[in-house]
């Protein structure tokens, strides 16, 4: 069975500090979504990785994907109140495109 | 609509009725995609359209669990003799084709609590 863990489940911090979240696998993906979900609503897409070692940049948030597919990291710098939500990754597989393998998100609460 | 629309936003209903959740789709989306979202867990894979077929049902966890699509747009997610473990919330999204290819859009969800 195909897992995708992510670390730590929960985070808490000051406005202002940096960050790393993780999502690690012993599967190989052809590709990784990172998603962003706030209280009731549903997640919304923050990037797709598809090359390892790829890095993406979105304002203060960095992406990266790992070398063998497996493992992906989110950072941010500077943290802020906005940041504040559940951060979910999923991974895809060639063989099972259709069908994302969730993690179970880091909570995340940035305080002013 | 500009966004996918689920309804109703929530739902209370009785151990044992037959539940229906409606699904919205952005216009044009080919590729629908129901999922369900327990307390502390990710996201659970329920079934994906493509049109009004659907290729992969396999997440369905029961043979109380059915959905349809018609007319390549609104999709019925109807779960039968509802028991308390149905209790989760209930999102469904849409994309231009596929969901790793292209970005998903998601609604704001279901909540079904069934007491």
């Amino acid at each position: 069975t195909q897992l995708l863990e992510q670390s730590p489940q929960f985070l808490s911090i000051q406005e202002g500090e940096n960050l790393t979240v993780y999502c690690n696998s012993s599967s190989v993906f052809s590709s990784l979504q990172w998603y962003r979900q706030e209280p009731g609503e549903g997640p919304v897409l923050l990037v797709t990785v598809v090359t390892g070692g790829e890095v993406k940049k979105l304002k203060r948030l960095t992406f990266q994907f790992g070398d063998a597919r497996k493992d992906s990291s989110l950072h941010i710098t500077a943290a802020q109140p906005g940041d504040t939500g559940l951060y979910l990754c999923a991974g895809a597989n060639a063989g099972n495109n259709r069908k994302l393998i969730w993690g179970l998100g880091t909570s995340l609460a940035v305080n002013p | 609509g500009a966004g996918v629309s689920q309804s109703p936003s929530n739902k209370v209903t009785e151990k044992g009725k037959d539940v229906e959740l409606r699904c919205d789709p952005i216009s044009g989306h080919t590729a629908l995609y129901w999922y369900r979202q327990s307390l502390g867990q990710g996201l659970e894979f329920l079934i994906y359209f493509q049109g009004n077929s659907a290729p992969d049902k396999s997440g369905l966890p029961s043979d109380r669990f059915s959905a349809e699509r018609t007319g390549g747009s609104v999709s019925t997610l109807t779960i039968q003799r509802t028991q308390q473990e149905d209790s989760a919330v209930y999102l469904c999204a849409s994309s231009l084709f596929d969901i790793t290819g292209t970005e998903a859009f998601f609604g704001q969800g279901t909540r079904l609590t069934v007491v």
